[in-house]
């Protein structure tokens, strides 16, 4: 079983439309990242969250750290918003990470 | 700030052959990472090093894979023989110590043939 675990997997939405990512982990966590990654591109840092709830622009990010679990809300979805985005948890019992597998979203005009 | 600088960016080579990829994290940050990302997958770690030192190697294949961070700075992975299945982008990505920062490099993709 990952310690990280994303849904949903793939996504397809129509602009305009809000979306959510949703992640669960199992281990104890300092910090969570929302990456987001385009097709052919590096990986960039939207978020870095460690408790409640972070803006910037369309996206926004919560966690809840008694239930494990983290959103990637995104309002009125835009084509250039289609990308890979990956929940990454960093262990609050070691230096290191853990990656979800990613949810892949496709945003039609 | 500058980033994390890896090259080559792109790499093709045939099955057997060696490569080499290599990464300049940011000034500062004690942590680096190499990672391997197949597509349509999360990034899996392959090493992490802390200053010149070997915190996490569990995952590297070992048979064919090796890295290292000489003076706790640049770092180098390499492939030797390289295998179909080993085509992948190769992520390097630091953080500062135990701080949960992370910043990832544009990444190496490796086709072979």
């Amino acid at each position: 079983k990952n310690e990280v675990e994303q849904s949903p997997q793939n996504l397809t939405a129509q602009e305009g439309e809000f979306i959510t990512i949703n992640c669960s982990y199992s281990v104890g966590i300092s910090a969570l990242h929302w990456l987001q990654q385009h097709p052919g591109g590096g990986i960039v840092s939207l978020f870095m969250l460690s408790s409640g709830k972070k803006k910037h622009g369309r996206l926004i990010a919560t966690i809840n750290i008694q239930e494990k679990h983290s959103s990637l809300h995104i309002t009125a979805s835009h084509p250039r918003d289609s990308a890979v985005y990956i929940c990454a948890a960093f262990s609050n019992t070691g230096n290191q990470f853990y990656f979800g597998t990613g949810t892949s979203l496709t945003v039609i005009p | 700030e500058a980033g994390v600088a890896q090259s080559p960016r792109y790499k093709i080579i045939e099955k057997r052959q060696s490569v080499a990829f290599w990464c300049n994290p940011i000034s500062g940050h004690a942590t680096l990472y190499w990672y391997q990302q197949i597509l349509g997958q999360g990034p899996k770690l392959l090493i992490q090093f802390q200053n010149n030192g070997v915190v996490d190697d569990s995952q590297l294949p070992k048979d064919r894979f090796s890295a290292e961070r000489l003076k706790g700075v640049d770092s180098t992975l390499k492939i030797q023989p390289a295998k179909l299945e080993d085509s992948a982008v190769y992520l390097c990505a630091s953080s500062p110590a135990f701080r949960g920062v992370l910043t990832f490099g544009a990444g190496s993709r490796l086709t072979v043939l």
